[in-house]
């Protein structure tokens, strides 16, 4: 089974902290994704990576940014955290498009609140 | 235009009934396609993918593709109140090789 861990479950920040927020995955995936989710907003992608070192903006890039040094770990940063980046953070990984299989797997997700 | 559209809910189906689940989608092109159930708290978790036009089953769930219409859906037969979830509609873009979700029909199974 796919197994995507995120590093924590629960986060309360202040306003203007940096912010990191980790996701590993343990099964070779090539691809790995960075949503935020809101109610009413659904799920909208902030970045992915298609391999290490690379990276991609998604929809909603601004105040985030990304690492990914090695092919199991995606890491995101929340520069300076704010308000508006209170929200459910999720994790996704999968194999390449050219895979007859591109079904991502989410982690268990993690819930910053920015005080 | 949206572009995995679905209908908010919430959707009520008596226990053991089928319950239906219809997602529409703007890119022509798309060729692939997901379903996710969430529950409240939790993260997505993938139910079926299905990539030909026609039925596909797993056990209580057949999902259903018509490219022609740009449409696919998702039955939960013998339908149980742990069935009581969130579902997720998601169309790869042929465009760009995005994922894109719809956001969500809630599903209530009464007992």
């Amino acid at each position: 089974d796919v197994k995507v861990t995120q590093s924590s479950r629960y986060l309360v920040k202040r306003t203007g902290e940096k912010v990191f927020l980790e996701c590993v995955q343990d099964m070779d995936h090539e691809n790995m994704f960075w949503y935020r989710q809101d109610p009413g907003l659904g799920l909208r992608l902030i970045y992915f990576s298609y391999d290490v070192k690379m990276k991609e903006k998604g929809d909603i890039p601004e105040g985030y940014s990304v690492s990914r040094e090695k092919k199991e770990r995606f890491s995101l940063i929340l520069e300076s955290a704010s308000t508006n980046q209170t929200s459910m953070y999720l994790c996704a990984s999968s194999l390449p498009r050219d895979f007859s299989s591109y079904e991502q797997y989410f982690g268990p997700g993690t819930r910053l609140t920015v005080t | 235009q949206k572009e995995v559209e679905q209908n908010s809910g919430p959707l009520s189906v008596p226990e053991g009934a089928i319950a239906s689940l219809n997602c529409t989608y703007s890119d022509r092109g798309s060729q692939s396609f997901f379903w996710y159930r969430q529950y409240s708290g939790k993260s997505p978790e993938l139910i079926m993918s299905i990539y030909s036009n026609g039925d596909k089953e797993d056990g209580r769930f057949t999902a259903q593709l018509n490219k022609a219409s740009q449409y696919v859906s998702l039955l939960i037969r013998d339908s149980q109140p742990s069935d009581s979830a969130t579902y997720l509609c998601a169309a790869l873009m042929n465009r760009d090789d995005k994922i894109i979700f719809g956001k969500g029909t809630r599903l209530h199974i009464l007992p």
